[in-house]
């Protein structure tokens, strides 16, 4: 089974500095990773996804991710974080073993700048 | 915008009702998911169609049911409500089922209250 964890529930970070948004996955075959920002009262936004290649990608608004596949990990960061990347950040992974596409979603990590 | 629409946006219901929400995909997109968000947690995959077919589901109850039409649009129906069905639901679309690599493309959502 496919499972997706975010160990930090919040992660507080000042305006201009880095940040770092954390997710491990579990799958069997390659995994599709993707991240996804949720603002208050809104639908989840697509940021980016690794499926294959350089493991770092880029992604929209300045965001990247590393994949690192002997750690499991899929780590989300930014070099300069602004306050209006204060919002809720889930961590998906996706696959078609059984024959249909499913995201599968980490618990989410509200991630807060302050000015 | 993803150009994915929901209706309602906010419904509240009683339990043992019934309930309809309705979606609107981007054009051309053949499949369409549906996710239970509850309040706190990650979305959780309800099922998915493709054109016109249940072809996925996750673990939900029969009384979870839904339909997709030849226009892009879909419904999820949910009988015989309990407390616990209270959350954000969304549906997601994209353009086609293959490899499990695309990203979804989600709708605002409908928060769905039971009393």
């Amino acid at each position: 089974a496919q499972s997706v964890a975010q160990p930090e529930d919040q992660v507080n970070v000042a305006e201009g500095n880095p940040l770092t948004v954390k997710c491990t996955y579990s799958v069997s075959g390659n995994p599709y990773l993707f991240w996804y920002v949720q603002y208050p009262n809104r639908g989840l936004q697509f940021l980016l996804k690794y499926i294959t290649g350089d493991n770092l990608v880029k992604g929209s608004y300045g965001f990247e991710a590393e994949f690192n596949k002997s750690q499991t990990s899929f780590h989300l960061k930014k070099p300069s974080a602004l306050v209006s990347d204060s919002a809720l950040y889930f961590c998906a992974v996706s696959g078609l073993n059984t024959g249909f596409q499913k995201l599968v979603f980490g618990t989410g990590t509200r991630l807060l700048v302050s000015p | 915008e993803t150009g994915v629409t929901q209706s309602p946006t906010h419904l509240i219901k009683t339990r043992g009702q019934q309930v309809t929400l309705r979606c609107s995909s981007q054009s051309g997109h053949n499949t369409v998911s549906w996710y239970q968000q509850a309040l706190g947690q990650g979305p959780q995959f309800i099922f998915q169609y493709y054109r016109e077919e249940e072809n996925g589901r996750g673990n939900f109850p029969p009384r979870f049911s839904g339909l997709q039409f030849p226009n892009y649009s879909s419904e999820l129906n949910v009988n015989a409500l309990e407390l616990d069905d209270s959350a954000l639901y969304l549906c997601a679309s994209t353009p086609e089922l293959a490899g499990g690599y695309y990203e979804q493309y989600f709708g605002p959502g409908t928060r769905l209250t039971v009393t």
